[in-house]
């Protein structure tokens, strides 16, 4: 079967690093996404990753190692701001999204 | 630019009434989607379009439906609503196969 698994919850010091973990397991892949959902809101597009590597954007980051199907956004100089829920999905053979459940990220002052 | 609307906002809805969730997007993308969000699940795909005139049945279509008479609507129909209906739902689109998605503000549907 096809399966995302990433933390359900993390919390992290405001100005610190954190680093979300996502593992994945579908029939074929044609990369991988990341998702920022404040509470209440809708999905909003973070990251794509298709090839091996790690991808800068500003304070975000995000890695994809195919040959693990392993991926991890890496999120910078924390803000409060930052709190949300970080979706993780990768698209399979068919170009459909499989999606984790989303790690909900908790920033303490 | 508006990108995705969905109305309504929210809903309650008494069990076995039949209610449509409006969706439209003046992006011009030909794919668009319905998920639904429930707590501690991740976002499960209700029905997709590829594009106009064409659907397709997602991880959990049983109790809905929908159309894509042109590129900018699409509804999604609940005939006969039940309890575990109550959810968020996400309509989306997408430009391409590998593209992001862009999603509309969600429609909260309770079913007593």
């Amino acid at each position: 079967g096809q399966n995302i698994d990433q933390p359900t919850e993390m919390t992290a010091t405001e100005g610190a690093i954190v680093q979300i973990n996502c593992t994945y397991q579908t029939s074929g892949f044609n990369g991988l996404f990341w998702y920022q959902q404040h509470a209440g809101e809708a999905p909003t597009f973070l990251s794509y990753n298709v090839l091996d590597g790690l991808e800068e954007k500003g304070r975000f980051s995000s890695f994809l190692s195919r040959s693990k199907g392993y991926s991890y956004l890496l999120l910078k100089e924390l803000q409060m701001k930052d709190s949300a829920s970080y979706l993780c999905a990768a698209l399979d053979s068919n170009y459909q999204l499989i999606w984790g459940a989303g790690t909900k990220l908790i920033i303490k002052p | 630019t508006a990108g995705i609307t969905q109305a309504p906002t929210s809903q309650i809805l008494a069990a076995g009434r039949s209610m449509t969730l409006r969706c439209t997007q003046d992006m011009r993308h030909n794919a668009m989607y319905w998920y639904r969000q429930d707590l501690g699940l991740g976002l499960r795909l209700i029905h997709y379009s590829n594009t106009a005139g064409t659907t397709g049945k997602g991880e959990v279509p049983d109790g809905y439906s929908v159309s894509r008479a042109n590129t900018d609507d699409f509804p999604l129909t609940l005939a006969s609503a039940v309890p575990s209906q109550t959810s968020v739902y996400f309509c989306a689109s997408s430009g391409t196969s590998t593209g992001e998605l862009f999603f509309g503000e969600g429609s909260r549907l309770t079913v007593l």
